[in-house]
């Protein structure tokens, strides 16, 4: 069975730029979420999806940030315009039932703002 | 969700069983204990959770002591690719994870 695979995975952008992080998760699970750690902090949530529908995105920082998940397939979360704040590792997980079996993280995509 | 505490870092010999702890004074009746690591460059991967009773699998053994305000993480035979932080996670679910600092566990030969 393939994993989480998120690309790229590693990003280096100015200030300012876009950059748009994607995701596949494992085929078949219907719950996607997407986590970040930033520099020197705990590793956060940000948002989950069910399917194509987003289910609570209260841990989306500010509206710079997008993230869709069109089909219910893969996912992408946008970052636009990035700031040097959004430096850190982006991980995104995925699951076939909400809760008690544990999630299959990706390795992450380490955004680098400069 | 519960608060837990876990030491910042510990040690363990190759081949030796690593222990470790996790304490969570204030978890609630139906909330589980889940234990997760990220070894450096991956993301979190899950090992065990439990509720009541004490859980094994091929990763690891999950002990929850019988007030269920404490538990421990045993890895049987420590292996150097077992250097990892380890996170123990108190919630209803594992949805909308909340990773602590962890405990640092480095494996020597």
């Amino acid at each position: 069975e393939a994993g989480v695979t998120q690309f790229p995975s590693h990003s280096v952008i100015e200030k300012g730029q876009t950059v748009t992080l994607r995701c596949d998760p494992i085929s078949g699970h219907d719950n996607l979420y997407w986590y970040r750690r930033v520099m020197g902090k705990e590793i956060k949530f940000l948002l989950h999806f069910v399917k194509e529908s987003k289910q609570d995105e209260s841990g989306m920082p500010n509206n710079r940030f997008l993230a869709e998940r069109t089909g219910g397939t893969y996912s992408t979360l946008k970052v636009q315009p990035a700031e040097l704040e959004d430096s850190g590792v982006y991980f995104c997980a995925s699951s076939l039932n909400l809760g008690g079996l544990g999630y299959t993280f990706g390795s992450g995509t380490r955004l680098t703002v400069v | 969700d519960a608060k837990t505490t876990q030491p910042p870092s510990m040690d363990c010999a190759e081949g030796r069983a690593a222990n470790l702890p996790c304490n969570h004074s204030t978890i609630s009746g139906n909330e589980y204990v889940y234990w997760y690591r990220q070894i450096h460059s991956q993301g979190p991967q899950y090992i065990i959770h439990g509720l009541k009773n004490n859980e094994t699998n091929e990763m690891a053994s999950l002990i929850i002591t019988e007030d269920r305000k404490s538990s421990t993480l045993i890895l049987p035979h420590a292996t150097l690719r077992d250097t990892a932080v380890y996170y123990c996670i108190v919630r209803l679910n594992d949805y909308k994870l909340s990773f602590g600092a962890g405990t640092t566990v480095t494996v020597r030969a």
